[in-house]
């Protein structure tokens, strides 16, 4: 059964405390992503990587911090330094990264974490 | 930069009616444009997806158009129904020479039983 999981579903981080969300996919897939979705807003970029051992900042990085150690994992870690981090976070994986040279593709996305401050 | 717009932010439409969203995109380049749907609570997902080397694509009760002149693709659903009350996403994969997807903005779409 292939996919991609996020955990935990709700996390929650107390003032000054980094947290770090899981993601891990069996897919196969290249690439992955990290987005961060406000209420009633669209996706934004956090961090993106193409190819194990390699990410790049996306439109928010500010806060963040990514690995890429393995392919199939993509931890992201919220940091103190992100002053307002409430926010639905999706991991999203596709197949085509830097490692075929070709364009992106489909993305398919986790179930999202829900990261709430104390 | 590149940049996919979409329009309208918010539908409501009776049920059984039918929902047209359009997005615009930017890079001449891109062949390839998925549309995404989230449910409330969970992440998006591929509902449904055209390239260029056609004009339109159907599966059931919804279906792309795509007008590479113009650089705009529509998602059309008909006979719609509660259950497609859902954000959508147009995508442009292509943008920013290929290694990160452009996301419209959305669209909430209320389906009044």
């Amino acid at each position: 059964d292939g996919g991609i999981t996020q955990s935990p579903k709700y996390l929650f981080r107390k003032e000054g405390q980094n947290v770090t969300l899981s993601c891990e996919q069996n897919l196969n897939h290249d690439a992955m992503y990290w987005y961060r979705q406000d209420p009633g807003q669209g996706l934004r970029l956090i961090y993106y990587s193409q190819i194990v051992n390699d990410f790049q900042k996306g439109d928010i990085a500010e806060g963040y911090s990514v690995s890429r150690e393995k392919k199939e994992s993509f931890p992201l870690t919220v940091t103190s330094a992100q002053k307002n981090p409430t926010a639905f976070y999706l991991c999203a994986s596709s197949i085509f990264g830097r490692s075929s040279g070709t364009r992106q593709e489909t993305q398919y996305f986790g179930p999202g974490t829900r990261l709430l401050v104390l | 930069g590149e940049n996919v717009e979409q329009h309208p932010s918010t539908l409501s439409v009776q049920e059984g009616d039918s929902a047209v969203i359009k997005c615009t995109y930017s890079d001449s380049a891109s062949n390839y444009f998925p549309w995404y749907k989230q449910e409330l609570g969970k992440g998006p997902q591929l509902i449904i997806d055209i390239r260029s080397n056609v004009g339109e694509k159907k599966d059931q009760r919804i279906a792309v158009t795509l007008n590479k002149t113009a650089k705009h693709f529509s998602l059309h659903i008909t006979e719609t129904q509660p259950e497609d009350s859902a954000v959508y996403f147009c995508a442009d994969p292509g943008a920013t020479g290929g290694f990160k997807t452009i996301f419209g903005a959305g669209t909430r779409l209320f389906v009044k039983a």
